[in-house]
């Protein structure tokens, strides 16, 4: 099992610019979550997915849209990429389930993106 | 008010020392805990999670005090290789996980 993986792993844009990160799970896992990491922030909630189909905003959702066509991919687009976005983008996913004992996902190896 | 705060540390401990990271959470209400390790440069990996009645794997000991709600990871013997960015991770309700921000560990030979 390739567990969870994102493409791309590094990504350099101009302001302005356009991308979609795409996030793939071979677990059969129900719920997907973007999130992003900057330092002295932590991870932060952008979107996340309880199923295919359905999709629902995060701690920060702005400027992000995100979509989940089929059980196993769940994608995060940037419409119109601004330097704040500057970010290292990781994407998660676990099992449904009862919340004790379920983690808080296993996460991909992430996605290093620099807006100028 | 965070949701989830840890001291940042740094912890810099010798081999073989035991060392303790505290995270507090704003939520009564929470009801699922987790630590994460995280190493430079990658990404979280579940470590354990965190029962009511504490629970212990090897050299890590987690523990949940909900009165005072905070929960902690007890590390003992510390290896060089327990080196690392640990996160503490609640789940206040719901589909939603808050992490911390990370208390950094170096094991010093």
């Amino acid at each position: 099992n390739a567990g969870v993986t994102q493409t791309p792993k590094f990504r350099v844009l101009k302001t302005g610019q356009s991308m979609t990160l795409l996030c793939a799970q071979d677990m059969n896992h129900e719920y997907m979550y973007w999130y992003r990491q900057d330092p002295g922030m932590g991870l932060r909630l952008i979107h996340y997915s309880v199923g295919e189909g359905t999709t629902a905003k995060g701690e920060v959702p702005d400027g992000y849209n995100v979509s989940r066509l089929k059980k196993q991919n769940f994608l995060l687009g940037l419409e119109s990429a601004a330097p704040s976005q500057t970010s290292v983008y990781f994407c998660a996913s676990r099992r449904y389930g009862l919340t004790g004992g379920v983690s808080g996902g296993f996460f991909g190896p992430g996605t290093r993106l620099t807006v100028l | 008010r965070k949701e989830v705060e840890q001291d940042p540390g740094p912890f810099n401990v010798p081999e073989g020392a035991t060392v303790a990271f505290n995270c507090t959470y704003s939520n009564s209400a929470s009801q699922s805990f987790f630590w994460y390790r995280q190493d430079c440069r990658k990404e979280p990996k579940l470590l354990m999670s965190v029962y009511s009645s504490g629970n212990e794997d090897g050299r890590f000991t987690a523990q949940l005090n909900r009165a005072s709600q905070y929960i902690s990871l007890l590390i003992r013997d510390s290896k060089l290789s327990d080196s690392a960015t640990y996160l503490c991770v609640v789940n206040p309700a719901g589909n939603q996980f808050y992490f911390g921000t990370g208390t950094s560990l170096t094991v010093i030979p």
